[in-house]
């Protein structure tokens, strides 16, 4: 199976913007990038997902590498809110078999 | 629009019980996945159901079983409980696709073991 490795924790300041990275250098073709976050006390939570060019959505960015072996969750803007573990999680088309790691930390600094 | 709810929030068990968890899936979605979150650590895949079927599995033991009922809501089995079967528990309903659709998580049923 595929897997990630992400930084045990970050920090960031409020209102500012916050880069997350991911490393999945066995990554396969057909693999989808996925990312979710887990506030204190709640399940997980969608954030976005790709699979080869760069998505924006509401909540995030995700800017993927070309060769596909990293990834980045953007926030452009950081608020008290985004403290939470994001987990980057690699699954084939069907989305039958998400394999969280531990995930990054975030804590947000006001 | 209706989330995944998931009963009871907390449960208290011993040793060699079993026990019956629940969760129904957000309105419109026909599939439903189930994760076991310890202390501290990410969920791990249990396993999948879709059309009442299981649709994939984690690496659990056959004591932890499933079903999907005809609404799409589902129950999880744990039988023979262990001490390291505390943990939270985590229900996920979604759109079956050929693309992946967002998993909308429940926010769990904690399970503690004595």
């Amino acid at each position: 199976d595929a897997k990630t490795t992400q930084p045990n924790s970050m920090e960031s300041n409020e209102e500012e913007p916050v880069h997350l990275p991911c490393n999945h250098s066995t990554i396969s073709g057909t693999d989808y990038i996925h990312w979710y976050r887990q506030l204190p006390s709640q399940g997980p939570e969608y954030v976005i997902h790709g699979l080869t060019s760069n998505v924006n959505n509401r909540m995030a960015s995700l800017a993927i590498a070309e060769d596909r072996k990293s990834s980045t969750l953007i926030l452009h803007r950081a608020t008290l809110r985004d403290a939470a573990v994001y987990y980057c999680i690699l699954t084939m088309n069907n989305n039958n078999d998400m394999r969280f790691g531990a995930g990054t930390r975030l804590t947000v600094k006001p | 629009e209706t989330g995944v709810t998931q009963s009871p929030t907390h449960l208290i068990k011993t040793r060699g019980q079993q026990v019956t968890l629940r969760c129904s899936s957000q309105s419109g979605h026909n599939t439903v996945s189930w994760y076991q979150q310890a202390l501290g650590q990410g969920p791990q895949f249990i396993f999948q159901y879709y059309r009442e079927e299981e649709n994939g599995r984690g690496n659990f033991p056959p004591r932890f079983s499933g079903l999907q009922f005809p609404n799409y809501s589902s129950e999880l089995n744990v039988n023979a409980l262990e001490l390291d079967d505390s943990a939270l528990y985590l229900c996920a309903s979604s759109l079956w696709g050929y693309e992946p659709e967002p998993q909308h998580f429940g926010d769990g049923t904690r399970l503690s073991i004595l």
